[in-house]
């Protein structure tokens, strides 16, 4: 089975741009949650979709939005970006059980410059 | 509400010596706990899982923890560190639905 697969792997931008990244679930997984890692905050949950339906929400400001596919893909999108949105972002994908553990992807390691 | 405390920041040990990162935590309900490795660059990995079945879980790599309720503890341990075990390490803890709470992570050295 394919794991988790997040593209791009690498992503350089300026101040004030928008960036989209991607995320393809473990086949047969509906959910899909999003995180954040840097170095001094840790890992920060941003969101998780089921099913197309975003189910939780971390504490982020309105410039990070997602969504989700009929396929379970998702995207993440940060608008306006500022130099503190660098950092290391990872998907993660579960199956339907709700001890089910998550599956992560490589991430995608955004720098903002 | 919950949380996880690990309690190290770094733990540094010879290759073939005992491993003990430790991990404690607070929860409302009856948990779900789990480990995870990070190599650099990479995402996280799954080394094992406790959903209130056996106290002692086994993961890969010859690592195990020990659930102790008594003790809100879920400590990772290996007989026998290997250099490939130096990576980071994330004790989480589910509690409520979909609710998942990161370690702030213990960065395992190990020197030959």
């Amino acid at each position: 089975k394919a794991g988790v697969t997040q593209t791009p792997r690498y992503l350089i931008k300026t101040r004030g741009q928008q960036v989209t990244l991607s995320c393809s679930p473990i086949s047969g997984h509906r959910s899909v949650s999003w995180y954040q890692q840097t170095p001094g905050q840790g890992l920060q949950f941003l969101f998780e979709y089921f099913s197309e339906t975003q189910r939780n929400k971390g504490n982020f400001p309105g410039r990070f939005s997602g969504r989700q596919f009929s396929n379970s893909r998702s995207e993440m999108n940060v608008s306006t970006l500022e130099l503190g949105d660098s950092a290391l972002y990872l998907c993660a994908s579960r199956g339907v059980r709700e001890d089910s553990p998550l599956h992560f992807g490589n991430g995608t390691r955004l720098t903002v410059t | 509400a919950q949380s996880v405390t690990q309690l190290d920041s770094h733990v540094s040990v010879s290759e073939g010596t005992p491993v003990l990162l430790r991990c404690n935590y607070s929860s409302s309900y009856s948990p779900s706990l789990f480990w995870y490795v990070q190599h650099p660059n990479k995402g996280l990995q799954l080394l094992l899982k406790y959903t209130s079945a056996a106290t002692l879980v086994k993961g890969i790599n010859g690592f195990e923890a020990e659930f102790k309720k008594s003790e809100t503890s879920f400590h990772l341990t290996k007989p026998s560190a290997h250099m490939s075990d130096a990576a980071e390490y994330f004790c989480v803890v589910r509690g409520g639905y979909s609710t998942l709470t990161f370690g702030k992570g213990t960065m395992l050295l190990v020197s030959p």
